[in-house]
């Protein structure tokens, strides 16, 4: 199916452990972006890639690791995961002329 | 420092009246405006945007305004309807950094019959 998709949905890990989160688009956009989502903070932008093997940070990009290896691809990983980490994860792309982006479902992932 | 501040986290409206949700931000270089529209468990929409060009932008029952002077926008809702409940974000974009948004905290928005 055409759109943004993001694997898993939800998600339970141990602090310290390794986490990788999955975002996979089929538009071809060249800009992908990781947010979280916390109450009394609203979104805020963990990285953002505005093409293949081009990566930025965004506001809170302490803790988390991004590749691009492929425009359609790009995974969020947590090396070493901890309690402040448990938030809900949205993985967002546009297309390089706009500033509309499209958001998957979110992933909700708890630290314990 | 929060750039975009939506200063209300909640707001309830009798169906078929207005919603007026604000959203106020500091940064004189932002250009660009959207909202998004969030139900649970799901992940944002976009629903409408303004240049900093315009003061007004409609469609359909949703209308943005724009007051740079103040540095504040809204987003009306008219007539509100029960499938109006969600949270809504107010984005921006600055003109010396036009890759990203900046999100605010999103106002969450009952309508009640």
């Amino acid at each position: 199916d055409a759109g943004i998709t993001q694997s898993p949905r939800y998600k339970i890990t141990e602090t310290g452990r390794q986490v990788t989160l999955m975002c996979h688009q089929t538009w071809s956009h060249s800009y992908m972006f990781w947010y979280r989502q916390d109450l009394g903070h609203g979104l805020r932008l963990i990285y953002y890639s505005a093409a293949a093997d081009i990566t930025d940070k965004g506001e809170v990009p302490d803790g988390y690791v991004v590749s691009r290896s492929k425009t359609e691809n790009f995974p969020l990983t947590l090396e070493s995961a901890t309690r402040s980490q448990t938030s809900v994860y949205f993985c967002a792309s546009r297309g390089p002329f706009r500033q509309t982006q499209y958001f998957g479902p979110g992933t909700r992932l708890l630290v314990l | 420092d929060q750039q975009v501040k939506q200063n209300s986290p909640s707001l309830s409206v009798q169906e078929g009246r207005i919603s007026i949700l604000n959203c106020d931000y500091t940064n004189s270089m932002f250009d660009y405006f959207l909202w998004y529209k969030k139900y649970p468990a799901e992940g944002p929409t976009f629903l409408i945007s303004i240049s900093s060009i315009k003061d007004k932008n409609e469609d359909g029952r949703f209308t943005v305004f724009l007051n740079k002077s103040a540095k504040h926008l809204s987003l009306h809702i008219v007539p509100s309807q029960p499938g109006d409940s969600a949270v809504y974000f107010c984005a921006a974009r600055a003109a010396y950094n036009t890759d990203k948004l900046i999100f605010g905290t999103g106002t969450r928005l009952q309508v009640f019959p």
